[in-house]
């Protein structure tokens, strides 16, 4: 099975200011026949489903800001946000979506405002 | 607008069986795979597993298999997700979610889950 690991588990950032976390695979979710990682990033707020906001590793979820932005490749995954704002406040996480039958997620990382 | 809405919260004691739903519409329900996700209290996501409804083909977890059945009626587009012995480890919030399609060049890519249903919030209690 794939494990992901998200780092920090939390993180307080300051208003306008660039938030990074980051996602890592126990093995590579890069499928080799499209060239595509199958990793996606969600955004959690409370009481509340989770939000897609990443697929493909890089490929924003339609009407999400474009302060939101994914990279990565393989193994390692980061997602930024460029600016950050008080409506950002949440728990992001990583999934896999590579290997059934397990499509593990992250633990998360909360993030809030300095 | 496409939405998937889930069954009401439900409260049972250990040893009752339950199955909680998944109502599907504005979109070909039978064309998507469905997941299930618990949430524990003040916990992080837990993927379960999925269904086709298109041909019920059915993936599980191995922290969740034979611990809980998924099952999808296509005629009513619904998918549901069903316990035959509750215990009190398995309260939690569970969430359906259908996972994203595109195709390119003739070929269906899913990738994440991109509708999410509202939860169900199950309590197992004595």
């Amino acid at each position: 099975d794939i494990v992901m690991t998200q780092s920090p588990d939390s993180l307080a950032v300051s208003l306008g200011e660039r938030a990074t976390i980051n996602c890592k695979s126990s093995q590579s979710v890069l499928y080799s026949s499209n060239n595509k990682n199958y990793l996606a990033w969600y955004q959690q707020k409370p009481g509340q489903p989770p939000k897609l906001l990443i697929y493909w590793a890089s490929t924003r979820e339609s009407g999400v800001p474009d302060r939101f932005s994914g990279s990565g490749s393989g193994t390692d995954f980061t997602l930024t946000i460029s600016s950050l704002q008080a409506e950002d406040v949440a728990v992001y996480y990583c999934q896999q979506y590579y290997s059934t039958p397990l499509y593990s997620f992250g633990q998360g990382t909360k993030l809030e405002i300095k | 607008e496409v939405q998937l809405v889930q069954s009401g919260a439900e409260v049972k004691k250990p040893g009752e069986s339950l199955k909680i739903s998944c109502k599907g519409s504005g979109y070909s329900f039978t064309s998507y795979w469905i997941g299930w996700v618990r949430q524990m209290p003040g916990k992080g996501l837990e993927w379960m597993g999925i269904i086709y409804p298109g041909d019920s083909d059915t993936r599980y977890s191995p922290s969740f298999q034979g611990q809980v059945t998924i099952s999808a009626d296509k005629s009513i587009s619904t998918a549901y997700l069903q316990w035959s012995s509750l215990k009190a480890s398995d309260t939690a919030m569970y969430y359906c979610a259908r996972h994203g399609a595109s195709e390119v060049a003739g070929t269906v890519y899913y990738y994440g889950m991109d509708v999410w249903g509202q939860g169900t919030t199950v309590t197992v209690s004595s």
